[in-house]
């Protein structure tokens, strides 16, 4: 079955740096985008963007622009998301989801930044 | 970017009742390959969201047929008949027609 499995949770402190990952199984790994949406506690889903994963070719949202690196380990099937230089307001639960569809999700990782 | 109208913000329902969900975009969604996608997703609380609806009214793979879909251009509605516990919580309408790809606010169905 399609699954999309993440790493766990991070604590970090500001400034600091952490990678996410997201490990896709039970189909073609390079015939479907990876999407990167955030939710903030208590609060809705924020769209940062997408890697083309035949390519390689990150597009992030305009808030997602500074600090934030999305990358891939195809013989992993696997898609990242590198946060740099984090700030308090980065901690949230981030998803990776699958295709145009984003219809399939990984279970999310909950970050929290906090001196 | 396209905003994305979601309406009511919550939505008191009673079990076997019926919830309608508005989505409203700030520009069409109707793509220039003549697609439009809007799609739906429900998320129950502590868990991943799950889509429900694709491209406006078609039901994605084992979602009942209690979930219903339609719309065009800027008005869509998602439907929920006979509505039952486990599909309590938050829903959300994503467009991603035009990028950055933007979700609704969100609809919290919760009981009366």
């Amino acid at each position: 079955q399609i699954q999309l499995v993440q790493s766990g949770p991070e604590l970090k402190k500001p400034g600091e740096s952490l990678k996410i990952s997201c490990k896709a199984s039970g189909y073609t790994f390079t015939d479907y985008a990876m999407q990167w949406v955030k939710q903030a506690p208590g609060k809705g889903l924020q769209y940062m963007g997408w890697i083309n994963t035949q390519t390689g070719k990150p597009t992030y949202a305009d808030d997602f622009k500074e600090r934030f690196v999305f990358s891939l380990e195809t013989s992993a099937s696997t898609a990242y998301l590198q946060i740099n230089n984090l700030k308090n307001e980065d901690t949230a639960t981030y998803f990776c989801a699958r295709g145009t569809l984003f219809a399939y999700w990984g279970q999310g990782t909950l970050v929290t930044v906090s001196s | 970017d396209v905003v994305m109208t979601q309406t009511p913000v919550s939505l008191p329902v009673s079990l076997g009742g019926q919830a309608s969900i508005s989505c409203r975009s700030s520009q069409s969604l109707v793509h220039s390959n003549g697609n439009t996608y809007l799609h739906w997703y429900l998320q129950k609380p502590g868990q991943s969201p799950q889509l429900l609806i694709y491209r406006v009214s078609n039901r994605f793979s084992g979602v009942p047929d209690r979930f219903s879909g339609s719309g065009s251009g800027t008005d869509f509605t998602l439907k929920i008949s006979r509505v039952e516990p486990e599909d309590l919580g938050d829903y959300y309408c994503l467009q991603s027609t035009h990028f950055p790809y933007t979700f609704g606010a969100g609809t919290k169905l919760e009981l009366k």
